[in-house]
């Protein structure tokens, strides 16, 4: 089955500072690559994601980037502010006839410093 | 408004007892998933289902079942032969178009 590595596990940055969070994948039938974050006892929330025939997409302060050659991606938070701070997931779906089945990283704290 | 509703937000059972949780949508979504997350831990899937009347088993389906009578509605029961049923449940929906999926709030179980 899929494998996904998430690092880093726990980043701490400073207001205003870029954060940078990447993910492998094993998979190369995978087209599918959303980003999730998690605040402390609510379910996750998309943030953004990327489907196979893209390489970048931005949405204001967040971007993601794919390297399918390389199975990984990466998700960028520009700017980032106190309320950024959460639990961060990547995933990745399986393709094929388990579509719309994801498979997660193990997920990175992020906190910002005022 | 429409979304993905858990109920109840926290539940404590007594080892050796059943107890099903909770997943209503009104989002019209087709698909609907289970996840389990313990601490400091990504999501792993228990159940999935894509369409009325049928489910499949995720990683981790030992020791839970699952209905889907109706389109809305997907109950997770976390059954005695689970060994550690102690985690934080989400329940999510997607539409096959766009396979994004959306989650509800989650429930935390505590088998005491």
């Amino acid at each position: 089955g899929e494998n996904v590595e998430q690092h880093p596990s726990t980043l701490s940055v400073q207001e205003g500072d870029s954060a940078v969070i990447k993910c492998t994948y094993s998979d190369s039938a995978s087209n599918y690559f959303p980003w999730y974050k998690q605040e402390l006892g609510k379910g996750p929330q998309l943030i953004i994601d990327i489907r196979s025939n893209v390489g970048e997409k931005k949405d204001q302060r967040i971007a993601v980037t794919l390297n399918k050659t390389a199975k990984h991606f990466s998700l960028h938070i520009t700017e980032t502010q106190p309320e950024d701070s959460a639990v961060y997931f990547c995933a990745v779906d399986a393709g094929g006839t388990s579509y719309g089945k994801l498979t997660f990283g193990q997920g990175t704290i992020l906190t910002v410093h005022p | 408004d429409g979304g993905i509703t858990q109920s109840p937000k926290y539940l404590f059972r007594k080892e050796g007892q059943n107890v099903t949780l909770s997943c209503e949508q009104n989002l019209n979504h087709d698909a609907m998933y289970w996840y389990r997350q313990d601490p400091g831990q990504g999501l792993r899937l228990i159940y999935y289902s894509q369409i009325v009347n049928d489910f499949q088993k995720g990683d981790i389906a030992e020791g839970y079942s699952v209905s889907r009578e109706k389109k809305e509605s997907f109950p997770l029961t976390v059954t005695s032969a689970q060994k550690n049923p102690t985690a934080f449940y989400l329940c999510a929906s997607s539409t096959p178009l766009t396979i994004e999926q959306f989650f509800g709030p989650g429930t935390r179980l505590t088998v005491l």
